[in-house]
Formats: structure tokens, sequence, C-alpha cells
């Protein structure tokens, strides 16, 4: 059975702080996402991840796939309460099913 | 916004009834999947439909089931309601490696 782990389950920090998310796994993935999700609503993808070592940037957030591929973090520079969410790694075997961590909620205070 | 759209929004429903959850994928997209997400839990995957046909499902009974039709919208439909199928249901569209989620159903079983 696959399962993706995340760590920390939750996260407070100031406001500018860094801080830095874990996906982690035993099994291979073909590609891996990173969702973030406001209560209430559906999960929004921020960015996939297919090649073993891919480091990907979007604004203050940098998100790497393990040489492996069978994990992946996601790091935030200076956060800001903008960032408060929960954060979901999800992968795939290039099946049909992907497969998600158990998310990270994040509250970032000002 | 995505472009995938769920319909209800909330919904309340008693022990033992039967309900029917909507979504509308996104342009282009001919795969849609569905998942659980119970209160502080990652998504849970129910099932996919690619082309009409269901193309694979997760852990969950047979009073789970589903349709997609010709537009490559789709319905979930769960029998038999119990407690613990209050949940937020998401319904995502995919392309490739990528999925977009709708805002979700949240149904509440009493």
């Amino acid at each position: 059975t696959q399962l993706l782990e995340q760590s920390p389950q939750f996260l407070s920090i100031q406001e500018g702080e860094n801080l830095t998310v874990y996906c982690n796994s035993s099994s291979v993935f073909s590609s891996l996402q990173w969702y973030r999700q406001e209560p209430g609503e559906g999960p929004v993808l921020l960015v996939t991840v297919v090649t073993g070592g891919e480091v990907k940037k979007l604004k203050r957030l940098t998100f790497q796939f393990g040489d492996a591929r069978k994990d992946s973090s996601l790091h935030i520079t200076a956060a800001q309460p903008g960032d408060t969410g929960l954060y979901l790694c999800a992968g795939t075997s290039g099946t049909y099913k992907y497969i998600f961590g158990t998310g990270t909620r994040l509250k970032v205070l000002a | 916004e995505t472009g995938v759209t769920q319909s209800p929004t909330h919904l309340i429903k008693t022990r033992g009834q039967q309900v029917t959850l909507r979504c509308s994928s996104q342009s282009g997209h001919n795969t849609v999947s569905w998942y659980q997400q119970a209160l502080g839990q990652g998504p849970q995957f129910i099932f996919q439909y690619y082309r009409e046909e269901e193309n694979g499902r997760g852990n969950f009974p047979p009073r789970f089931s589903g349709l997609q039709f010709p537009n490559y919208s789709s319905e979930l439909n769960v029998n038999a309601l119990e407690l613990d199928d209050s949940a937020l249901y998401l319904c995502a569209s995919s392309s490739a490696y990528e999925q977009y989620f709708g805002p979700g159903t949240r149904l509440t079983v009493t």
C-alpha cells in the first residue's frame, strides 16, 4: 500500500519566518503535486514535479522532488499570513490513482 | 478558478437515505475523479471515470457508485448513507499529470 507521510502536521509561525514541509514515502512516484486548501474549499494545485531532483520555484515557494522520486519538500521563505492553509502533497505512479498525504496545517501570525 | 464546478455546496441527509452529487469538469478534460475528505484529513480516492467508463476504484464499498456523461460531467451516488459518510466530497478533472479540484460538496449525515 502506498502511503505519503507529511511532517510536521501542524506549524504555527510568525510572519517573516521561513519553513519547510516534508512529504515522504517508501514508494516511487512518477509525479508529485503540492496543493493548498482553504477551509471549506477544494485543494488548489500549486506545482507538479515529475523528474527526480527537480526544483521548482513559485515566488516565495520552492518545491523539490527527491532524486529517488520517493520524497518531496516545500520551502516557504518569509511567510505571510496569506500563506495560512492546509498544504497537501499527492503522488501518482502513472495510474489513475492519486495518493494524498496527511496534510500540514500552517498558520502564519501577523 | 479551476473551471470545475460542483453541486450542491451543502447537503444534509438522514442515515439510510440516498444522495447524488454532481460535477462539471474543466473544458477539455475527459477524466474525472471523486474523493472523500473527512475533517482534518487528506482526500481519499473513491473512483475515477475516463470517457464514461470507471477507470479505477479506491477502498470504498459498492454503495458508492458513479456515472460520467458524454459531456464528461459526472455524478457520485451514495446509497444507504451512514454517519461516517459525513465529509467534504471533492471532484477533480485531470489532464496528463495534473488534476484540478472543484470547491466540493459538504455532506452531513444525521
